[in-house]
């Protein structure tokens, strides 16, 4: 089973301090992601890397920074936590390599199936 | 850009069948999936559709129309297990395909 774990389920931190969120998934994923989840607005996509160094801004990247030294462990840093950064962060990996063949056989948009599997989530409290 | 919209709350009762609906407005993208969330769970994977049409796997179907920009999540016997968040996501074509968008989700409430 592909495991994804996060450092912490729950985080209380005050404002301007450097925060790091920490990932780790065990299945040699090549995709990571880190997600911010909030009532209303689903999930929505921070930072994305889709290999060892490299990283892609996603949808809300402002006041985030990621690092990703090593294949399987994704950090999210948030420089000077700021109250409206309190949320539930889930972090996610996946693989280049391993989408359905019968998918990738029967039709091109079968590429893009690739699920993504989530960790438990880290519940940010900034006061 | 995309933009994803899905019903905020949906009741129903234990054994009927429910349809959750997704419809969205986006420049372009690979295939539509379902994940469910339990209250403080990961999110976790139901179903892809990469073509029009039905998907069915089990009591859950999934369909997609892309010339309508909508698709659901049916649910069927419905379980109180089943109470939960549904999110449908799209693929885009930015990111290589390896990236998800996420719809604002539903909380499915199943009654006895």
């Amino acid at each position: 089973d592909v495991k994804v774990t996060q450092s912490s389920r729950y985080l209380v931190k005050r404002t301007g301090e450097k925060v790091f969120l920490e990932c780790v998934q065990d299945m040699d994923h090549e995709n990571m992601f880190w997600y911010r989840q909030d009532p209303g607005l689903g999930l929505r996509l921070i930072y994305f890397s889709y290999d060892v160094k490299m990283k892609e801004k996603g949808d809300i990247p402002e006041g985030y920074s990621v690092s990703r030294e090593k294949k399987e462990r994704f950090s999210l840093i948030l420089e000077s936590a700021s109250t409206n950064q309190t949320s539930m962060y889930l972090c996610a990996s996946s693989s280049t390599r391993d989408s359905s063949p019968l998918y990738k056989a029967v039709t091109l948009w079968g590429q893009g199936w690739r699920e993504q599997y989530f960790g438990p989530g880290t519940r940010l409290t900034v006061t | 850009g995309q933009s994803l919209e899905q019903p905020s709350e949906v009741t129903a009762v234990e054994g009927a069948i429910v349809q959750i609906n997704c419809t969205y407005q986006t420049s372009g993208f690979y295939g539509l999936s379902w994940y469910q969330q339990h209250d403080g769970g990961a999110p976790t994977f139901l179903s892809y559709n990469g073509l029009d049409g039905l998907e069915e796997t089990g009591r859950f179907s999934s369909f997609l129309s892309r010339s309508d920009s909508y698709g659901y999540l049916l649910l069927q016997e419905l379980q109180m297990k089943d109470s939960a968040s549904y999110f449908c996501a799209v693929t885009p074509f930015t990111g290589g395909g390896n990236k998800l968008t996420f719809g604002t989700g539903t909380q499915l409430k199943v009654e006895l």
